[in-house]
């Protein structure tokens, strides 16, 4: 089945620092990519689309200078965490959906592990 | 995409059949009924889709009532390992809105 690989897995680090998540269809081709966030007891938020060759689309309340999105290839889209501070600690997670299905658009989203952000 | 609603948590005896309902009464004709759990501090993990028929894969079955405003997850004898979040989510086909509105799910505990 399609597999989404997420790195890492977890970081620590110090307030101030820029992070990069890297999410990665393992044996698919993704030209669209989600990201979501979650903090501790609470749901999945969605965060942002990524759309492979262009901008990408954010939801409202989501500073897209403070979250970086690059979807360079049909198999990698890139969080980067700007100048990260505490409150920008939490789980992130990217999804993505196997396209040129016979299914067509139903077809769902598949998500990587997560990546556990921790800001000193 | 419609809203829908599930219970807060449910309790499931191990090896028993877990049976998690789903509302969503304003769901429309071309709205699927999608169901992810989320095992914790891992990503959310696909478990089956229906638009109308009832489904059924390795993992679990999934019952829609013919007027399509609910719908029940089955595990058939679960484990431990299914405990979980698991979340009813409903979504047009749509290429161009695929975003997935996660709620606050069941919080499904198997008991020993």
């Amino acid at each position: 089945g399609a597999v989404v690989s997420q790195h890492p897995s977890w970081v620590i680090c110090k307030s101030g620092t820029s992070v990069k998540i890297e999410c990665r269809s393992l044996d698919f081709q993704a030209t669209t990519m989600f990201w979501y966030r979650q903090f501790p007891k609470q749901s999945l938020m969605l965060m942002a689309t990524s759309n492979e060759g262009s901008k990408a689309t954010y939801e409202q309340g989501v500073e897209k200078d403070k979250f970086l999105i690059n979807h360079a290839s049909l198999t990698l889209s890139t969080l980067t965490v700007t100048s990260a501070h505490p409150e920008d600690s939490s789980f992130y997670i990217c999804s993505a959906r196997e396209e040129g299905h016979p299914g067509g658009g139903n077809q769902p989203q598949h998500f990587g592990d997560g990546t556990r952000l921790s800001i000193l | 995409d419609a809203k829908t609603t599930q219970p807060t948590s449910m309790d499931c005896a191990e090896g028993r059949a877990a049976n998690l309902p789903c509302n969503h009464s304003t769901i429309s004709g071309n709205e699927y009924v999608y169901w992810y759990r989320q095992i914790h501090s891992q990503g959310p993990q696909y478990i089956i889709h229906g638009l109308k028929n009832n489904e059924t894969n390795e993992m679990a079955s999934l019952i829609i009532t013919e007027d399509r405003k609910s719908s029940t997850l089955i595990l058939p004898h679960a484990t431990l390992r299914d405990t979980a979040v698991y979340y009813c989510i409903v979504r047009k086909p749509n290429f161009g809105n695929e975003k997935l509105t996660f709620g606050t799910g069941t919080r499904l505990t198997i008991i020993p």
